[in-house]
């Protein structure tokens, strides 16, 4: 079936540093999702994405995140500065419709050091 | 409450065994998802349900929106079957149980 292809798969990174995680979505679908893992723990929603914009975030999305989706490309999340804290699996999803059947990524192994 | 309460946290069985997970929500939900999450971290979708039953080789979910559940349901468990099982539902927002760790033996 369709599916999400995250790049790059593993990430290590010195903290303060910037990184830029990449998504490339079902080529129909319109919504675009960001989730955050750390080790052991539940997945935690970051923030929704549709026609260029935020459509809602979670107090997981510290200001130093940003995303975006230039010119229909991969729909990416960016880290700067980066903070121990921010090691964790990255999750990108999209559908086709607001919240409903999620395309999931395989993730984004995220490390800072 | 949490949205969503998964049980059992943790479940081990032998191969060939039968068994299910469990999701109960605190309001109306309008969809479930279910994904396994395998060794590697990488998330699988095993079923999308608006309301219902669906099933797909030794694997079957319900979805009942009225009674704010919904179940997974594994039979025949093989070796692979072996992850973190994770049920996330839609109320304008999507919300993850806390998963089930399941551990199939030989």
């Amino acid at each position: 079936g369709p599916k999400v292809l995250q790049i790059p798969s593993h990430q290590i990174i010195d903290m303060g540093q910037m990184v830029t995680l990449n998504c490339d979505p079902v080529s129909n679908h319109l919504y675009f999702y960001w989730y955050k893992q750390i080790l052991g723990q539940q997945m935690e929603f970051l923030v929704n994405f549709y026609n260029g914009k935020v459509m809602e975030k979670s107090k997981l999305f510290k200001d130093q995140f940003s995303v975006e989706r230039p010119d229909g490309s991969y729909f990416t999340l960016k880290i700067q500065p980066t903070a121990l804290e921010d090691s964790a699996v990255y999750f990108c999803a999209s559908s086709l419709q607001e919240n409903s059947d999620y395309t999931f990524g395989s993730g984004t192994r995220l490390l800072v050091i | 409450g949490m949205p969503v309460e998964q049980n059992p946290p943790a479940l081990s069985l032998y191969e060939g065994a039968d068994s299910g997970l469990r999701c109960n929500f605190s309001t109306t939900m309008k969809s479930v998802q279910w994904f396994q999450q395998n060794h590697r971290g990488r998330l699988i979708t095993l079923f999308y349900l608006a309301q219902g039953t669906k099933e797909n080789g030794r694997l079957k979910s319900t979805f009942n929106s009225k009674e704010r559940y919904s179940t997974l349901h594994i039979k025949d468990a093989q070796l692979e079957d072996s992850g973190t099982y994770f049920c996330a539902a839609d109320n304008n927002r999507i919300f993850f149980g806390d998963g089930t760790q399941l551990v199939v033996k030989p």
